[in-house]
């Protein structure tokens, strides 16, 4: 059965840089599937944030694209988010998913809950 | 971007009953690249369809999905007190790929 978990500070700063590591484990992330990584604020919906395959390049929501960065490390079975210069605005749960070519999300993490604030 | 509209906000039902949950796109979604998903509080979401009709692995059949184009509809036969949680929509024809607001199901 598939599994993944996030990991990353709980509590960040304004204007600093939000990093997520997203484990996978009873799946090898180099075999194939894509994975994502998707947000939603306290109490609202849910927003795609961007998708990587292991062996092409991400792609990212146009409106975080400027801020975003996802990454991946097969060796580790791991990957990764960054998202610079965060405001209160980006204070949500962070989810890790894995996705077919489709964009279609099967597996989900348990969720991060990500709080910017001084 | 192709924005989802879901309606009703909040339905209050009793279990035994049937829900009828919608979804609008503000345009076409090709190929029925629609999904719904289930959220319980503090859970991750729940893949239920894909394809606008087809169920995912685990997922009850009386659950179903319809609809094409711009108009797609999440029925649910026969409530169960576990049916009661968030249900989300999702296109993934066209980037990005993006989530409608939610649709409460809670009981009456």
């Amino acid at each position: 059965q598939v599994q993944l978990q996030e990991s990353g500070p709980g509590l960040v700063k304004p204007s600093e840089t939000l990093s997520l590591t997203c484990t996978v484990s009873g799946y090898s992330i180099s075999s194939s599937f894509y994975w994502g990584w998707i947000r939603q604020p306290p109490g609202k919906g849910l927003e795609w944030i961007g998708t990587i395959y292991h062996s092409g390049s991400p792609y990212y929501n146009p409106s975080l694209m400027s801020r975003v960065t996802i990454s991946i490390d097969t060796s580790q079975n791991q990957f990764s988010l960054r998202l610079t210069s965060v405001t209160a605005a980006d204070t949500a749960v962070y989810y890790c998913a894995r996705s077919g070519w489709d964009l279609v999300f099967d597996f989900w993490g348990q969720g991060a809950l990500i709080t910017v604030s001084s | 971007e192709n924005v989802l509209t879901q309606s009703p906000g909040t339905v209050s039902l009793s279990p035994g009953e049937s829900a009828t949950l919608s979804c609008r796109a503000s345009q076409s979604v090709s190929s029925s690249y629609l999904a719904w998903y289930q959220q319980k509080p503090g859970q991750a979401p729940r893949l239920l369809i894909y394809g606008a009709s087809s169920r995912a692995t685990g997922t009850p059949d009386r659950f179903s999905g319809s609809g094409s184009g711009t108009d797609f509809t999440l029925t649910i036969t026969r409530l169960e007190p576990e049916d009661f949680a968030v249900y989300y929509c999702q296109q993934y024809a066209t980037s990005p790929y993006n989530f409608g607001l939610g649709t409460k199901l809670e009981i009456k």
